[in-house]
């Protein structure tokens, strides 16, 4: 069946980076983009940003412009998130999700922890 | 950035009761408009897209409405399942979600 398995659990601390993982299957993943989310304790969605598992091409949001990188290897049907220079308010559980417009599919989410 | 703004924060239902969730967009974005629910520990399902359009394997019970900058998703008869924190976001220009409503058992 279609799904996407995300890396563990990651505990970082301040000023660091951390890449997670988001693996493909059950479909054509260039095929479909992959957007990435994520949700601090007790707050709302955000969207961070997007890649075209296709052709590569990247959009961030503004709020994380310059911090956050998407990759993808499609031979590994596998997209990354890097998010740099880490900082308490960057603990939250972090997605990839599918996209179809809307966002059907989702990771499990991982939660990313920064402490020192 | 489209803003999304919910309302209420929480809603305090009883099981079998209606439940009506509202979603402003801050911009006209047409029908552009989803409805995902999650449930603690939990990664959002989608419910609803196109504002009306129920996604595969979603119960008749819930349903939306709404187009421009005015949505709402009404769960007819709330079941102990349906329990749970309900996200709108808009995919007209990028993504943006609200803030969310919990609906509580009351």
């Amino acid at each position: 069946q279609v799904q996407l398995v995300q890396s563990g659990a990651e505990v970082k601390e301040p000023g660091a980076s951390v890449k997670v993982s988001c693996k493909a299957s059950g479909y054509a993943f260039a095929t479909y983009s992959i957007h990435w989310v994520r949700q601090a304790p007790g707050q709302r969605l955000e969207w961070m940003g997007w890649i075209n598992t296709g052709n590569g091409n990247t959009k961030y949001s503004q709020k994380f412009q310059g911090r956050v990188t998407t990759t993808r290897d499609t031979s590994a049907s596998t997209a990354y998130m890097e998010l740099s220079s880490l900082r308490s308010e960057d603990t939250a559980v972090y997605y990839c999700a599918r996209d179809s417009g809307t966002l059907p599919i989702w990771g499990q989410g991982t939660l990313v922890t920064v402490s020192s | 950035e489209i803003v999304m703004t919910q309302s209420p924060a929480t809603l305090s239902v009883s099981p079998g009761d209606r439940a009506t969730l509202s979603c402003r967009a801050g911009q006209s974005i047409s029908n552009s408009l989803a409805w995902y629910q999650q449930k603690p520990g939990q990664a959002p399902r989608l419910l609803i897209y196109g504002a009306s359009t129920r996604a595969t394997g979603i119960p008749a019970r819930f349903s939306g409405s709404g187009s421009g900058t005015e949505f709402t998703l009404t769960i007819s008869s709330l079941q102990s399942e349906d329990f749970a924190v309900y996200y709108c976001q808009q995919y007209n220009n990028w993504i943006t979600f609200g803030g969310g409503t919990k609906v509580e058992i009351k």
